[in-house]
């Protein structure tokens, strides 16, 4: 099956600090990529949707100079936290849509932890 | 905008027990749906997704889903539980044909006892 892979699994960085969390489609194209946000005990919250070629799409209330998401090729997305917080302290998820069908496939998820 | 409710939050069976799980959607249009899984500590996981077709669909593990439009409703179910099926149960949806991203319920913690 299509495998999604996430780089880092888990980073731990001080307050103010940017992260670079990558999401690659390893066996599919996908124009679309999406990424998430989830807390404990808590869905799957929707960030931004990734588009290669074209600015990123961003959900109410996520602010696009905090989160940049750069869709680079068609098999990688970057989302990157700047000026990190303790409070962006979140697994963050991505999941890529195969560009020939409407399934999403999801990668193993980040963990972010900022002290 | 569609939206996705699991009403269950949070369901302890033993094993062997039968297992339905509620999922209902709110969207005027034709659907697809679909119900995802994460085991502790693991990534989301496909179980089984409905397009068009028999309502009645098989995904992997023991598990399948019906869905009844005239009760938006996907529940999922699983005749006989097994301890490791204890994991988080997500239900999502997205309009046919669409472009757009999936809607997640805030889904269902199953704790399957020995």
């Amino acid at each position: 099956g299509a495998v999604v892979s996430q780089h880092p699994s888990r980073v731990i960085c001080k307050s103010g600090t940017s992260v670079k969390i990558e999401c690659r489609s390893l066996d599919f194209q996908a124009t679309t990529m999406f990424w998430y946000r989830q807390f404990p005990k808590q869905s799957l919250m929707l960030m931004a949707t990734s588009n290669e070629g074209s600015k990123a799409t961003y959900e109410q209330g996520v602010e696009k100079d905090k989160f940049l998401i750069n869709h680079a090729s068609l098999t990688l997305s970057t989302l990157t936290v700047t000026s990190a917080h303790p409070e962006d302290s979140s697994f963050y998820i991505c999941s890529a849509r195969e560009d020939t069908g409407n399934e999403q496939f999801f990668g193993p998820g980040t963990r972010l932890t900022v002290l | 905008a569609q939206s996705v409710s699991q009403h269950n939050h949070h369901v302890i069976l033993s094993e062997a027990a039968s297992l339905e799980l509620g999922c209902n959607y709110s969207y005027g249009g034709t659907v697809n749906l679909f119900w995802y899984v994460q085991y502790p500590g693991q990534h989301l996981q496909l179980l089984l997704k409905y397009f068009s077709g028999d309502p009645l669909v098989k995904g992997i593990k023991g598990f399948e889903a019906e869905f009844i439009k005239s009760k938006f409703s996907f529940n999922l179910r699983k005749p006989s539980v097994q301890w490791s099926d204890t994991a988080e149960y997500f239900c999502a949806v997205i309009p046919s044909g669409s472009a757009r991203q999936l809607t997640f319920g805030s889904g269902t913690q199953l704790t399957v006892l020995p």
